[in-house]
């Protein structure tokens, strides 16, 4: 079935350095890349997405490249602060499928 | 309603009780989402709504699970026979129209099964 693999499941940064997140799918009907954040006991949100038809999207501080032909897509945190301590999860989906999410990535940011 | 909404937040069961999850998704969302939960882990799909219309029920665990959302918008996941290996936060996400849309997701129900 389909699966998203990622990596690595936690990550440790100095404040203001970069992170980077990666991950893989298996459903080559996916054209849907969402990356939600979620913060202890709290809900996931979505914090930038991408569609097949780009290969990077940028939002202040966060992008997301798409490689499709790998199979490949990744989020890219620069400038990392506190408040980028998290778990972040990315997902991939189709409309012929639902949206199944990676296992997940523990961002602790040291000051 | 200003987001998705689900209750109870928490909800303790006995093991072999029957529970009721629900979920108020936003206001005119089309689509609603269930995934299941575990500590440390991402969320698992449970099932999908499209308005009234359930289209993708594949990852129910086993049929002690059971969703419906009778007039398109309030959800509701009910487990059967409760077992320990339910204990999860149940989260229910909505979105404007297809699965390829934004997804809202609700603050959780946990479920401890004791």
């Amino acid at each position: 079935g389909e699966n998203v693999e990622q990596h690595p499941s936690t990550l440790s940064v100095q404040e203001g350095d970069s992170a980077v997140i990666k991950c893989t799918y298996s459903d080559s009907a996916s054209n849907y890349f969402p990356w939600y954040k979620q913060e202890l006991g709290k809900r996931p949100q979505l914090i930038i997405d991408i569609r097949s038809n780009v290969g990077e999207k940028k939002d202040q501080r966060i992008a997301v490249t798409l490689n499709k032909t790998a199979k490949h897509f990744s989020l890219h945190i620069t400038e990392t602060q506190p408040e980028d301590s998290a778990v972040y999860f990315c997902a991939s989906g189709s409309s012929a499928s639902k949206i199944i999410f990676g296992s997940g990535t523990r961002l602790s940011i040291r000051p | 309603g200003a987001g998705v909404s689900q209750s109870p937040r928490y909800k303790v069961a006995k093991r072999g009780q029957d529970v009721a999850l629900r979920c108020d998704p936003i206001s005119g969302h089309v689509s609603l989402f269930w995934y299941q939960q575990a500590l440390g882990q991402g969320p698992e799909f449970l099932t999908y709504f499209q308005n009234e219309a359930q289209l993708d029920k594949s990852g129910l665990p086993s049929d002690r699970f059971f969703a419906e959302r009778p007039e398109g918008s309030v959800s509701t996941l009910k487990i059967q026979r409760t077992q320990q290996e339910d204990s999860a936060v149940y989260l229910c996400a909505s979105s404007f129209r297809d699965r390829n849309t934004e997804a809202f997701f609700g603050q959780g129900t946990r479920l401890t099964v004791v």
